[in-house]
């Protein structure tokens, strides 16, 4: 069974723009969550998915956002990016309790 | 005021000895538990998970042991081989709120292998 992908990999933005990353979950799983990662702050948790509704949610800003599609395929959505943003963004799908992780996406915004 | 990096513990361990990584968590009310294993570049990749009701739990070459009293997580590794250098998580999380995918994880621990 494949594991869970997200896209781009990697990804160069400028203050101010907006990025939108995509990740495919496991098959089967229904729920999605999405972390960042940061030297400074560690994991944190952004918000998860579970049938195209988001059903818990972190302590981040509304410019952070998401959706999940009926595939439960999800995307995040990071508007007016500033230079903190700059991160390794997971996302992580899971069946039950146990969630597994993709490769990440490293945003890096100058 | 200026945020710093966080300092990551480091364990060192010849290969072949056993390794124990150990982590306190702070929400007497989570009832489950994951260690994960995250190498350079990387996400973090499942090992082990335990449930409160139980205060230990083995895998391949992996034990983990919880401890509710303390509210303490420890990873034992059997036989450590180069391959398991990398930084290790532990994750916790309240069911009670409704879904088992808030986890809240750790700083990390270092594991330096060497030969």
């Amino acid at each position: 069974k494949a594991g869970v992908t997200q896209t781009p990999r990697y990804l160069i933005k400028t203050r101010g723009q907006q990025v939108t990353l995509s990740c495919s979950p496991i098959s089967g799983h229904r729920s999605v969550s999405w972390y960042q990662q940061t030297p400074g702050q560690g994991l944190q948790f952004l918000f998860e998915y579970f049938s195209e509704t988001q059903r818990n949610k972190g302590n981040f800003p509304g410019r952070f956002s998401g959706r999940q599609f009926s595939n439960s395929r999800s995307e995040m959505n990071v508007s007016t990016l500033e230079l903190g943003d700059s991160a390794l963004y997971l996302c992580a799908s899971s069946l039950h309790e146990t969630q597994y992780f993709g490769p990440g996406t490293r945003l890096l915004v100058l | 005021g200026e945020s710093v990096g966080l300092h990551l513990p480091t364990l060192s361990v010849q290969e072949g000895d056993n390794s124990i990584i150990n982590c306190a968590y702070s929400n007497s009310a989570s009832d489950y538990f994951i260690w994960y294993k995250q190498e350079s570049g990387k996400g973090p990749q499942f090992i082990i998970d335990i449930r409160s009701n139980m205060d230990k739990r083995q895998g391949q070459r992996v034990t983990v042991l919880l401890n509710k009293t303390v509210k303490h997580l420890s990873l034992q590794i059997a036989a450590t081989q180069p391959g398991d250098s990398a930084v290790y998580f532990c994750a916790e999380n309240d069911s009670n709120t409704g879904t088992a995918s808030k986890l809240t994880f750790g700083t990390g621990t270092r594991l330096q292998v060497t030969l």
